[in-house]
């Protein structure tokens, strides 16, 4: 069973302020999303990494991935109260005989920055 | 404008009532799901299907029922069977697998619906 784990699950950050937030999986995979979700919203799609040593960078926000490890890090650079929100990893399988593909989702991180 | 559309955003529940979810997609995506959100928690699988005519359980699919008839739809079914029905719904598609083999090249990822919030009475 794939399990995924992000850490830490509540940030309060300083505006101005560097911080990193981890996503842990326990199975093989090659594939792994970020997700961000303001209040009562949906899902809006952040990042997609797909291969080993992938880095991605969209404003203040980069995202890694190291397969080796299992770890994906979020990297948020001199943040602003606009990035607050709940920020989700999401791992992929697939399964290539039966054709099909999950996601599995960490439990989220709520970001808040503080003016 | 392409995307999914969920409805109603907000529903209320009696006991022993079934309630329906309804998801429409026009992105001609072949692959769609149902996630369920608790608060402070991530979004779990309840059902996905690849193509018409056939679906498969996630994580949690005990208490909910789904069909897909049409490419486009893929409602959930919350029967009275699912005694903790409270949560944030999300429908979401994506391409299939089946169809595109190098997912790389499609840069494909899970398309989300804006989500119902089901309430019991």
């Amino acid at each position: 069973e794939l399990k995924v784990e992000q850490n830490p699950l509540f940030l309060s950050m300083q505006e101005g302020k560097n911080y990193t937030i981890y996503c842990n999986y326990s199975t093989t995979s090659d594939r792994l999303y970020w997700y961000r979700q303001d209040p009562g919203k949906s899902l809006e799609s952040l990042f997609v990494l797909l291969s080993n040593g992938a880095v991605k960078q969209e404003g203040r926000l980069m995202a890694s991935l190291d397969t080796k490890a299992r770890l994906s890090t979020l990297h948020i650079t001199a943040a602003v109260h606009d990035l607050s929100a709940t920020y989700f990893c999401a791992v992929a399988l697939v399964d290539s005989g039966a054709g099909s593909y999950q996601l599995t989702f960490g439990k989220g991180t709520k970001l808040s920055v503080i003016p | 404008d392409g995307g999914i559309t969920q409805s109603p955003k907000y529903l209320f529940r009696k006991e022993g009532q079934n309630v329906t979810l309804s998801c429409e997609q026009n992105l001609n995506h072949d692959a769609m799901y149902w996630y369920r959100q608790d608060p402070g928690q991530g979004l779990r699988l309840i059902y996905y299907s690849q193509i018409v005519n056939d679906f498969q359980k996630g994580d949690i699919a005990e208490g909910y029922s789904v069909s897909r008839e049409k490419k486009e739809s893929f409602p959930l079914t919350v029967t009275s069977a699912q005694k903790n029905p409270t949560a944030f719904y999300l429908c979401a598609s994506s391409i299939s697998w089946f169809r595109d083999r190098d997912l790389s090249a499609t840069n494909e990822k899970l398309f989300f619906g804006s989500g119902t919030q089901l309430s019991v009475l």
